[in-house]
C-alpha cells in the first residue's frame, strides 16, 4: 500500500554486519507492528511500538518509533543466517478499534554467510 | 494450543470454478482477517470480523465473500474464480488494538493458483 512505504525493498549483507530497515506511513500512526516471514510460511510477531519515542529490543533485533516524522527502523545487530527472510511493518491508522492494519510491501533480506 | 489453522494449504481452481478456505482459531480472540500477498504488494486486507455474526470489507473485498457463523471459524468463499485471484491468502486473528496483547497471529496460507 502506499501508505506505508518499506526501504529498501532488499538487502543482501554479509553475516556479521549491521542493517536497517525503515517503515514511512503517510498516515498518523497509532500503533506499529514488525513481522518477519519465512519464504513459504506465515508471519512471525516480532515487535509493536505505540508510543512516540519508544524503543524495543529483542534478541540483535531493535525497532523504534519516530511519532514525529510517522516513521519506524528496524535495526539488526551483527546479523545471522537465521535473520534472511522478509520483514514486513504493519500500520494501524485509525484510533477506531476494528484491530486493521495496513502493511508494507516487505523487505527481502539475505545474509550471506 | 494449535493457534491459527488453515485449509487446505494448496489448491488449484480452474476459471469459474467455486471454494471456501477455511480459518480457525482456538485462542479465543475476537477479531479476524483475511489478507492475499502477492509479490511486491505486502499484504492487502480483503474481509474481516470484529465479532461471531460481523463482517466487514477491507481493501480488496471484490470477488470474495466471508462468513463468522462462529467465534473461532472465519471463511472465505469464491464464488467464480478469476486468474487474477492467484495469490497465498493468509488469515490472521487478534484481541482488539492496543491491548498488550494486541498483535495479528497468523495462520500458515494457502497458496491459491486459479488456471
Amino acid at each position: 500500500s502506499q501508505e506505508l512505504e518499506q526501504s529498501p525493498q532488499s538487502l543482501i549483507v554479509q553475516e556479521g554486519k549491521n542493517l536497517t530497515i525503515n517503515c514511512t506511513s503517510s498516515k498518523t500512526l497509532y500503533g506499529l507492528y514488525w513481522y518477519k516471514q519465512k519464504y513459504g510460511e506465515g508471519l512471525i510477531f516480532l515487535m509493536m511500538l505505540q508510543k512516540g519515542g519508544e524503543e524495543k529490543s529483542h534478541e540483535k533485533i531493535t525497532a523504534k518509533l519516530d511519532e514525529k516524522k510517522q516513521q519506524s527502523s528496524l535495526h539488526i545487530t551483527a546479523s545471522q543466517p537465521s535473520h534472511a527472510g522478509i520483514y514486513l511493518c504493519g500500520a494501524a491508522h485509525g484510533s477506531s478499534n476494528t484491530g486493521k492494519l495496513i502493511f508494507g510491501q516487505g523487505t527481502t533480506l539475505q545474509v550471506k554467510p | 494450543n494449535a493457534g491459527v489453522t488453515q485449509t487446505p494449504k494448496f489448491r488449484v481452481l480452474k476459471t469459474g470454478q467455486s471454494m471456501t478456505l477455511l480459518c480457525a482459531q482456538d485462542m479465543n480472540h475476537e477479531y479476524m482477517y483475511w489478507y492475499r500477498q502477492d509479490p511486491g504488494m505486502g499484504l492487502r486486507l480483503i474481509h474481516y470480523s470484529v465479532g461471531e455474526g460481523t463482517t466487514a470489507k477491507g481493501e480488496v473485498p471484490d470477488g470474495y465473500n466471508v462468513s463468522r457463523l462462529k467465534k473461532q471459524n472465519f471463511l472465505l468463499g469464491l464464488e467464480s474464480a478469476a486468474p487474477s485471484q492467484t495469490s497465498v491468502y493468509f488469515c490472521a486473528s487478534s484481541y482488539p488494538l492496543g491491548t498488550p496483547s494486541g498483535e495479528q497471529f497468523f495462520g500458515p496460507g494457502t497458496r491459491l493458483t486459479v488456471l
